[in-house]
C-alpha cells in the first residue's frame, strides 16, 4: 500500500511569491491534515480537510489556505510568502477522527 | 486548551543502554488519544503507537514500551537496549475526541535521541 506522497520535496521561492504544495493520501483515507514544522515553533497544525470540507483550522494567517479534491488529494497554498514561512510542511492522512495519522516526507520550503 | 510537554530536549546514550522519554500532557477532555512518533533525518514522521484515555494498560512492542499514567497525565516511552538506528527526534502528541477537534494533533517539542556506538 503506498504511503502519503508529498510533492515537491524541495522548493525555493522569493519573498512575495506564492506557492502550492500537494499531498496524496493513503488510499481510502478521507482526512488530510497539514502541519508546519520550524526549529522555533515546532510542529504546528495548519488545517484539516475531510471529504472536501475544511474541518478544523489552526492559528495561521489567511495567506495559508488549502483545499481537498474528490479523490481526497489535497493542496495547500501560501500567498505573499514571507521569510518566516520557510519550514518543513508535513501532510498527514488518516481514516478519521480517532485513527492514527500517517505522514508524508514533507516539502521543505525555503523563502529567500 | 490542550498542551503536550517533553521536557527533555536532547538525550545522549551509549548503545545497549535503556532510555526513557518523558511526555506530560494537559487536556480538559475526558476522552482523548495519545501518540508517539519518530522523526528520522529524512523528515517523515513515523507512527509508533496510539493510546486512548480509557486504556491505561502498558504496552510493549519489541524493544519499545509505553507507560500511560492518567493520575500524573504522563505517557512515557522506553527503549530497551538502544541501538544506533534509534537515533531520531521523538514526538509525543495528543488528540482530543470532541467533534470540533477533528483529527488535529497537538505535538510536544520533541526529544532528540542520539545513540552512540
Amino acid at each position: 500500500k503506498a504511503g502519503v506522497t508529498q510533492t515537491p520535496r524541495y522548493l525555493i521561492k522569493t519573498r512575495g511569491q506564492q506557492v502550492t504544495l500537494s499531498c496524496s493520501p493513503i488510499s481510502g483515507h478521507r482526512s488530510v491534515s497539514w502541519y508546519q514544522q520550524t526549529p522555533g515553533q515546532g510542529l504546528q497544525f495548519l488545517f484539516e480537510y475531510f471529504s472536501e470540507t475544511q474541518r478544523n483550522k489552526g492559528n495561521f494567517p489567511g495567506r495559508f489556505s488549502g483545499r481537498q479534491f474528490s479523490n481526497s488529494r489535497s493542496e495547500m497554498n501560501v500567498s505573499t510568502l514571507e521569510l518566516g514561512d520557510s519550514a518543513l510542511y508535513l501532510c498527514a492522512s488518516s481514516l478519521g477522527r480517532r485513527a492514527e495519522a500517517f505522514f508524508g516526507q514533507g516539502t521543505r520550503l525555503t523563502v529567500v | 486548551a490542550q498542551k503536550v510537554t517533553q521536557a527533555q530536549t536532547e538525550i545522549s546514550v551509549v548503545e545497549k543502554e535503556d532510555v526513557t522519554l518523558d511526555c506530560v500532557y494537559e487536556t480538559r477532555d475526558t476522552t482523548y488519544y495519545l501518540f508517539w512518533y519518530k522523526q528520522p533525518p529524512s523528515g517523515e514522521l513515523v507512527f509508533l503507537i496510539r493510546r486512548n484515555s480509557f486504556d491505561e494498560q502498558n504496552e510493549i512492542s519489541g524493544r519499545y514500551s509505553w507507560n500511560f499514567q492518567k493520575s500524573t497525565s504522563s505517557f512515557n516511552f522506553t527503549i530497551t537496549a538502544s541501538q544506533v538506528v534509534d537515533s531520531a527526534v521523538y514526538f509525543c502528541a495528543l488528540s482530543e475526541a470532541q467533534e470540533t477537534s477533528g483529527s488535529r494533533l497537538t505535538f510536544g517539542e520533541g526529544t532528540q535521541l542520539t545513540v552512540n556506538p
